[in-house]
């Protein structure tokens, strides 16, 4: 089983529709939880870390469900710009530095 | 935020070359840095761990011997392919992370595209 798995998708979502991704992981001791963005050919970027409590940045929420071991995340009035591969990335607890990436979901905002 | 570069953006070979990519932060000192390979459509895998003025730790796989990895000051590392072969070719995309720890983001480089032929 992998470590982090996503739906590798691609997602083809109308502009404007809202779309959720969800991000399931195997080691119950992963303590940080991050979203990444990755556009075509270019290096992942960090688009928000996820905290138990669920966390919102503008058209963005982030939720974690520790019990279920699964992250999710939900975009609002998609944009064509939000056309991309979003990235599940967690962080082991004891201090270690690994983040371990899920494979992806893209999406596809169309017009 | 943070700046990493990578140099060279892309690297075309002959088979049996080495390859040396450099990854720099730009704007702060990176105790940490990490070399990750991607496969096209596939997920980032982590290669090794450097931290400034110590050897590198590989990932369980990753050859230690073909990936040479020098981290000499706090604001470079170098990730050497050497006898690089077809199989080889890859994105290599480098991170660093200041001195905050665990806790702190780490930045990643444009990345590296290697094909070797």
């Amino acid at each position: 089983r992998k470590e982090v798995e996503q739906d590798p998708g691609p997602f083809n979502v109308p502009e404007g529709a809202t779309v959720a991704f969800n991000c399931t992981y195997s080691n119950s001791a992963s303590q940080s939880f991050f979203w990444y963005r990755q556009d075509c050919r270019k290096e992942p970027k960090l688009l928000m870390s996820v905290y138990s409590s669920g966390n919102e940045d503008g058209r963005f929420t982030a939720q974690l469900n520790r019990a279920s071991q699964y992250i999710s995340l939900l975009i609002r009035d998609s944009k064509l710009s939000d056309s991309a591969t979003y990235l599940c990335v967690v962080i082991e607890g004891g201090g270690g530095n690994k983040l371990t990436f899920g494979t992806g979901t893209q999406l596809k905002v169309e017009l | 935020g943070a700046v990493v570069s990578q140099h060279p953006s892309r690297v075309i070979c002959k088979s049996g070359t080495s390859v040396k990519i450099e990854c720099r932060s730009l704007d702060f000192q990176a105790t940490t840095m990490f070399w990750y390979r991607q496969f096209p459509k596939k997920s980032l895998m982590l290669m090794a761990t450097s931290n400034e003025g110590s050897k590198a730790t590989y990932e369980q796989g990753v050859e230690k011997d073909k990936f040479l990895i020098n981290h000499a000051s706090l604001t470079l590392s170098t990730l050497t392919v050497t006898s690089a072969h077809p199989e080889d070719s890859s994105f290599y995309i480098c991170s660093a992370r200041g001195a905050g720890g665990v806790q702190e983001t780490q930045y990643f480089g444009p990345g590296t595209r290697l094909l070797v032929l």
